[in-house]
């Protein structure tokens, strides 16, 4: 059984399109999480979501909106495709890292490579 | 702004010792965690250290000095199958996020 999964696992598309990535945890997580590692290898974190408080990393442009379901889907949708967001979008969930003991262990989905051309 | 510094590719010989550094600057900090990243796949998780001190797990030992910003990972008896990147991470007590470093490239030479 997956624990993070994701969908597409790949993704190739014109500049301009709109798109989606979906995700789903079946760890019983209360924060998800999407990452962008560009071909630098580079990880940014984009969005955490924790029941329903969402926290945005400013620099993330407002093209990228992330959508929660419920507690188990967390799926990012990109307007406007541009090339220079061509990278590998992770998925991740992990426990409230607020609540006391709680490890920082977060599961990362396989990634979703996407291609703008 | 945040900074994580680590080096950016390290090599070694199967069976050997490795020790891979991480200094960062960063304006909170709750823990610092290592993940393993094999090309093409996810990141996996490693270890964790919130506290100063070592935390061992199996061949792979993660240390934290929160008065010198440091910590390192310390990787034992390497086998071909540790070929990876290995990311240092320092989790925010502001919004418990993430701030992840560069990564280090390991390559194993038989």
């Amino acid at each position: 059984d997956t624990a993070v999964s994701q969908t597409p696992k790949y993704l190739v598309t014109q500049m301009g399109n709109d798109k989606s990535i979906k995700c789903e945890q079946n760890l019983g997580h209360d924060t998800m999480y999407w990452y962008k590692q560009d071909s630098k290898k580079f990880l940014k974190i984009m969005f955490s979501y924790n029941n329903k408080e969402l926290i945005i990393n400013e620099t993330v442009p407002n093209r990228f909106s992330p959508k929660s379901p419920d507690k188990a889907h967390l799926n990012l949708h990109i307007n406007s495709l541009e090339l220079g967001d061509s990278a590998v979008y992770f998925c991740a969930s992990s426990q409230d890292q607020r609540l006391a003991g709680s490890t920082d262990t977060q599961y990362f989905g396989p990634g979703t490579r996407l291609t703008v051309l | 702004g945040q900074s994580l510094e680590q080096p950016s590719e390290v090599t070694a010989v199967e069976g050997a010792i490795v020790q891979i550094n991480c200094t960062y600057q960063t304006s909170g900090f709750y823990g610092l965690s290592w993940y393993q990243q094999h090309d093409g796949g996810a990141p996996t998780f490693l270890s964790y250290n919130a506290l100063d001190g070592l935390e061992e797990t199996g061949r792979f030992s993660s240390f934290l000095s929160r008065s010198d910003s440091y910590g390192y990972l310390l990787l034992q008896e390497l086998q071909m199958k540790d070929s990876a990147s290995y990311f240092c991470a320092v989790l925010m007590d502001s919004n418990y996020q993430l701030i992840w470093g560069a990564g280090t490239k390991l390559i194993i030479k038989p």
